[in-house]
């Protein structure tokens, strides 16, 4: 079965230094993985995805993920945090086992607070 | 456009009463979904549709209909509502082209749902 794990439930970085938020990933097969920020009281927004080929990829407001098929991680970084950055990260992978449509299984997300 | 709508924002129910959460989307997606939100669990899939006239259970169904009544329209129905039902409640939607496409989903601004 498809999981997600995101091992640290709060990231708290300073403004202006480099953010890294983990995501290790199980899956059958080739994997399809996504990051989705939440702001307050807001539904989640899309940021980046892997399908395949480059394995860093660019994202929507600065950020990027790099994908380690040896480590099984899709970690989210960003050079230099902002304050606005702070909110509810989500990792997901889609899930596979159910065939057509498109299923994903979402890890428990990670909080960011981004310190002025 | 819109996006992803979803009525009410808020609701209170008591033990036992029903209501049906309503989600449109105006992008013309084949597929619709609905989420429950808990805290430190993720999104857990409650119920699918991949494509107008579809309906498949998702992880977490029990308790739970739906009804996909067009293409733009996926309502969740609480028939007998119980305390555990207490979540956020998001609807998403996403485009499906021959089965084999790994595109992001667009969620709905979410439902914050109580149960005395």
């Amino acid at each position: 079965a498809q999981s997600v794990a995101q091992p640290e439930d709060q990231v708290n970085v300073a403004e202006g230094n480099p953010l890294t938020v983990k995501c290790t990933y199980s899956v059958s097969g080739n994997p399809y993985l996504f990051w989705y920020v939440q702001y307050p009281n807001r539904g989640l927004q899309f940021l980046l995805k892997y399908i395949t080929g480059d394995n860093l990829v660019k994202g929507s407001y600065g950020f990027e993920a790099e994908f380690n098929k040896s480590q099984t991680s899709f970690h989210l970084k960003k050079p230099s945090a902002l304050v606005s950055d702070s909110a509810l990260y989500f990792c997901a992978v889609r899930d596979m086992s159910r065939g057509y449509g498109q299923n994903f299984v979402f890890g428990p997300g990670t909080r960011l607070s981004v310190l002025p | 456009n819109a996006g992803v709508t979803q009525t009410p924002k808020f609701q209170v129910l008591k033990t036992g009463q029903s209501m049906t959460l309503q989600c449109a989307q105006d992008m013309n997606h084949n597929s619709m979904y609905w989420y429950r939100q808990d805290p430190g669990m993720g999104l857990r899939l409650i119920y699918y549709s991949a494509s107008e006239g579809t309906t498949d259970k998702g992880e977490v169904p029990n308790g739970y209909n739906v009804s996909r009544l067009n293409k733009r329209e996926f309502s969740l129905r609480l028939e007998s509502a119980a305390p555990s039902q207490t979540s956020v409640y998001f609807c998403a939607s996403s485009e499906v082209a021959g089965g084999s496409s790994y595109n992001e989903q667009f969620f709905g601004p979410g439902t914050r749902l109580t149960v005395l």
